[in-house]
């Protein structure tokens, strides 16, 4: 099974800071005959169903607004969230798709500070 | 607008069984690639299963396996999760989600599952 770990496992931003988030996995999810990765972002707030965010490591999904960027390839991927809301306080999730188990990040919590 | 909506939760003893559903709603059911994804009270998420619009294929976490069954009812727009020899740490919210290729869209509000004695 491929392992995702992120870090941190929790993070403290300042409102119209910068929030960085990693995600790394144990083996490479680059479907390298599309030369795309196979990896997302969800967002979930307290209460709700995850959110899909980021697919394919780097597309945002409709919607979502443009201060979210992923980033990366192969094993290292970046969540990159610019000029920090108030509704952006969430716990973060990656997930490949690459192979089955799709396997999760254990989830970073993004809190105010 | 897609809506999924997961019922058939509830407690149950180990040992037990339990059947989800998840009605689909708002998509083109048949053609749609289907997984259920739980999350354990204050835990991650953790991917279960996946099955195919024809239903022909499925697959499954290996802590499921042999357990868990997934299947559906295009009749019927309904998504199914057969869980038997359920065990205390099967407790979590259960959601259904609606896959794009291989990654999950749309997703049901959940389920909860509680195995206690």
């Amino acid at each position: 099974d491929i392992v995702m770990t992120q870090s941190p496992d929790s993070l403290a931003v300042s409102l119209g800071e910068r929030a960085t988030i990693n995600c790394r996995s144990s083996q490479s999810v680059l479907y390298s005959s599309i030369n795309k990765n196979n990896l997302v972002w969800y967002q979930q707030k307290s209460g709700q169903p995850p959110k899909l965010l980021i697919y394919w490591a780097s597309t945002r999904e409709s919607g979502v607004p443009d201060r979210f960027i992923g980033s990366g390839s192969g094993t290292d991927f970046t969540l990159t969230i610019s000029n920090l809301q108030a509704e952006d306080v969430a716990v973060y999730y990656c997930q490949q798709y690459y192979s089955t188990p799709r396997t999760f990040g254990q989830g970073t919590k993004l809190e105010i500070k | 607008e897609v809506q999924l909506l997961e019922s058939g939760g509830g407690l149950v003893q180990p040992g037990g069984s339990l059947r989800l559903s998840c009605a689909a709603s708002g998509l083109t059911f048949s053609s749609s690639v289907m997984s259920w994804v739980r999350q354990a009270p204050g835990k991650g998420l953790e991917w279960v299963s996946v099955i195919s619009g024809s239903g022909d294929s499925a697959y499954y976490a290996d802590s499921v396996k042999g357990r868990f069954t997934i299947s559906r009812d295009n009749s019927k727009n309904t998504l199914y999760l057969q869980m038997n020899s359920l065990r205390v740490d099967d407790t979590a919210v259960y959601y259904c989600a609606k896959d794009r290729g291989s990654y999950s869209v749309y997703w049901g509000q959940g389920t909860l599952v509680t195995v206690s004695s």
